[in-house]
């Protein structure tokens, strides 16, 4: 158990809907990520927090896509206006400045 | 850009073998790696890491080990057995606080 834990599972909803994913990290990891993994591919990375700061975004990550820290504890990702090819799983990963555990991730499939 | 790859895409191991998962990267300022094993459906899980300053680390029937030379890294596990079965992917810090991974290689435990 590493602590991330990641709300929900599985979301199926249909282009042109707005979604958000939740993440809930143990108290103590102050860095909070998120990631993009496609089948067959490695994640990819989208941005980061430390505290409530995001303090890096991935050119991955379009304006239609925000993630918000509010109190630097769980986090939020929500994607407006949802296309086919946002399906994919989105993962949070929590940790210090270099190890990185991950959350088992909400898997999206736009139809 | 910058990327992490891997020799192989698959790998059938005997159970009770020895396994070597191999992973080459391109970014010479790479000062972090880690390796994750990810189960189908669920978020990758946390296995070894290791800091360029070091060339092998070892775990629990795992060892890692990294060349800068030839900016290679390998993962071994010993004595596998079928709850090995999975993807592993490598993955590098280059000090930006974002991990940048390869597509995986899937490890198959053959009883």
């Amino acid at each position: 158990d590493t602590g991330v834990s990641q709300n929900p599972r599985h979301k199926i909803t249909k282009r042109g809907q707005n979604v958000t994913f939740r993440c809930d990290p143990i108290s103590e990891h102050n860095r909070l990520y998120w990631y993009r993994q496609t089948l067959g591919q490695g994640p990819e990375f989208l941005t980061y927090f430390q505290n409530e700061a995001q303090l890096e975004k991935s050119r991955l990550l379009s304006d239609r896509f925000s993630a918000e820290r509010p109190k630097g504890s769980f986090s939020t990702l929500e994607i407006q206006r949802t296309e086919q090819g946002d399906s994919a799983m989105y993962l949070c990963a929590a940790g210090g400045l270099y190890e990185q555990y991950f959350g088992p991730g909400t898997r999206l499939t736009v139809t | 850009g910058e990327s992490v790859g891997l020799h192989l895409p698959t790998l059938s191991v005997q159970e009770g073998d020895n396994s070597i998962i191999n992973c080459a990267y391109s970014n010479s300022a790479s000062d972090y790696f880690i390796w994750y094993k990810q189960e189908s459906g669920k978020g990758p899980q946390f296995i070894i890491d290791i800091r360029s300053n070091m060339d092998k680390r070892q775990g629990q029937r795992v060892t890692v080990l990294l060349n800068k030379t030839v900016k290679h890294l390998s993962l071994q596990i010993a004595a596998t057995q079928p709850g090995d079965s999975a993807v592993y992917f490598c993955a590098e810090n280059f000090g930006n606080e974002k991990l940048t991974f390869g597509t995986g290689t899937r490890l198959t435990i053959i009883p």
